[in-house]
Formats: structure tokens, C-alpha cells, sequence
């Protein structure tokens, strides 16, 4: 079954620093992937995805992500933290079931910028 | 353009009573439409989904039904809610068989106590 790992469920940057989420997938299909970000009380909000083009995905925000087949993952980077990126971060998985994808998504990282 | 909208916004119930949660896709027909539940430190889970009206696949069996009665419309509903239902739903849709691209509504915080 297809699913998505996320290591981490808290990660501390400074403002200015280097930001990396970390997501490993499980697919016996090449997958498609996303990665969602949601602000307190809000919806989610798609930041990338990666569609089986290129492998170097750049989204909204200054966030880009790999997809790597050999070590199963598409990590999320930001080279620079800014303090309105503290939110929480999904990545998830499309999966194909009975009559339409779904989306599967990982348990999230919470992402704090530290002024 | 496309907007999902949810309500009510918040919610708070006691035990036992009924639920309704609606939403509303404009600017596009024949979504997918789907339901997510978010617990605390648990992600988002499946709920139902939806390919169109009258249709709705469940993914896991719980205290609560959904219903699709118009194209755009998509309604979450409970006859007594449990303490276990308090959450965070969410309600998204996508276009068809594409890339499996969700677009979300702004969520209901339902607390049950």
C-alpha cells in the first residue's frame, strides 16, 4: 500500500536558516506527491507537488523539494527561514482506489522559526 | 475561479446530540469531493469520498454518515456524537481523475463534550 513517512513531528530553525522536512514514501507505482502546509485553524494549501516531470519541484513560498527514487524520498527545503513560515507541514501521496485518487498524508512536522 | 466553503466554523455539542456539517464547491462541476477528519497529533484521515451525487465511499467505519443531495454539496452528519468525534474537518474536492490534487475548505472545529 502506498503511504508517506514523516520524520520528525517538531522541527526548531532560526530566522535565516536552512529549512528541511523530510518525507519518505512507499509506492509500488511511480507516485505522485505533495506537500501541503496549513496555518492555525486553517485548511491546507498546496505548496508543490510532483507529478513525474521534473524531479526538482519549486513551489509557492521560496520551498522547493527532491524527488529521489533511490532513497525513496522528497524532502521539503527553504534556504532562508521567515517567521510567517511557522506552520505545520503534510506531504502526502496519490493513490488510486475504486473510483477516484485519494490522498493519503503523513502525520505532519510542525515547523517553528525562531526570531 | 473555484472556492470550497465550510460551516459552521465552530462547533461545540455534548454528547449524544446530532451533527451536520455542510460544504459547498462553486465554480466548477462534478467535483470529487472528500472529508477529512484531523485529531490532534494524529494527520488527516479519510473519511469519505464522494464521485458524484448519491455516491459516497466510506474508509473507515465510525459514528458518522455523509451524504452528497447536489453536484456541489456535501454534507457530514452524525445521529449522536461520541467524545472520540471531537476534531477538525476538513472538506476539499478535485477535479476529476488527475493527479489526485485536493483543494481545502477552511475546516469546522467540532469540540464534543
Amino acid at each position: 500500500a502506498q503511504s508517506v513517512t514523516q520524520l520528525g513531528s517538531h522541527v526548531s530553525v532560526s530566522e535565516g536558516a536552512l529549512v528541511l522536512l523530510r518525507c519518505n514514501y512507499s509506492s509500488s507505482v511511480p507516485p505522485y506527491l505533495f506537500w501541503y502546509v496549513q496555518y492555525p485553524n486553517q485548511g491546507l494549501q498546496l505548496l508543490l507537488k510532483y507529478t513525474s516531470a521534473a524531479t526538482l519541484v519549486k513551489g509557492i513560498n521560496g520551498f522547493e523539494a527532491e524527488f529521489k527514487k533511490s532513497e525513496t524520498s522528497f524532502h521539503l527545503t527553504k534556504p532562508s527561514a521567515h517567521m510567517s513560515d511557522a506552520a505545520e507541514y503534510f506531504c502526502a501521496v496519490s493513490v488510486y482506489g475504486g473510483a477516484t485518487n485519494k490522498l493519503i498524508f503523513g502525520t505532519g512536522t510542525l515547523l517553528a522559526v525562531q526570531p | 475561479s473555484q472556492t470550497i466553503h465550510q460551516w459552521p466554523a465552530t462547533l461545540v455539542q455534548p454528547v449524544g446530540s446530532p451533527l451536520s456539517l455542510e460544504c459547498t464547491v462553486e465554480g466548477t462541476s462534478n467535483p470529487n469531493l472528500y472529508w477529512y477528519r484531523q485529531a490532534a497529533g494524529r494527520g488527516l484521515q479519510l473519511l469519505f469520498y464522494s464521485v458524484g451525487i448519491g455516491q459516497i465511499s466510506s474508509e473507515v467505519p465510525q459514528n458518522l454518515s455523509a451524504s452528497r443531495p447536489q453536484d456541489r454539496q456535501f454534507i457530514l452528519s452524525s445521529k449522536k456524537l461520541l467524545l472520540s468525534d471531537s476534531g477538525f474537518y476538513l472538506c476539499a474536492w478535485s477535479k476529476g481523475l488527475t493527479t489526485g490534487e485536493l483543494f481545502f475548505g477552511e475546516g469546522s472545529r467540532l469540540t464534543v463534550l
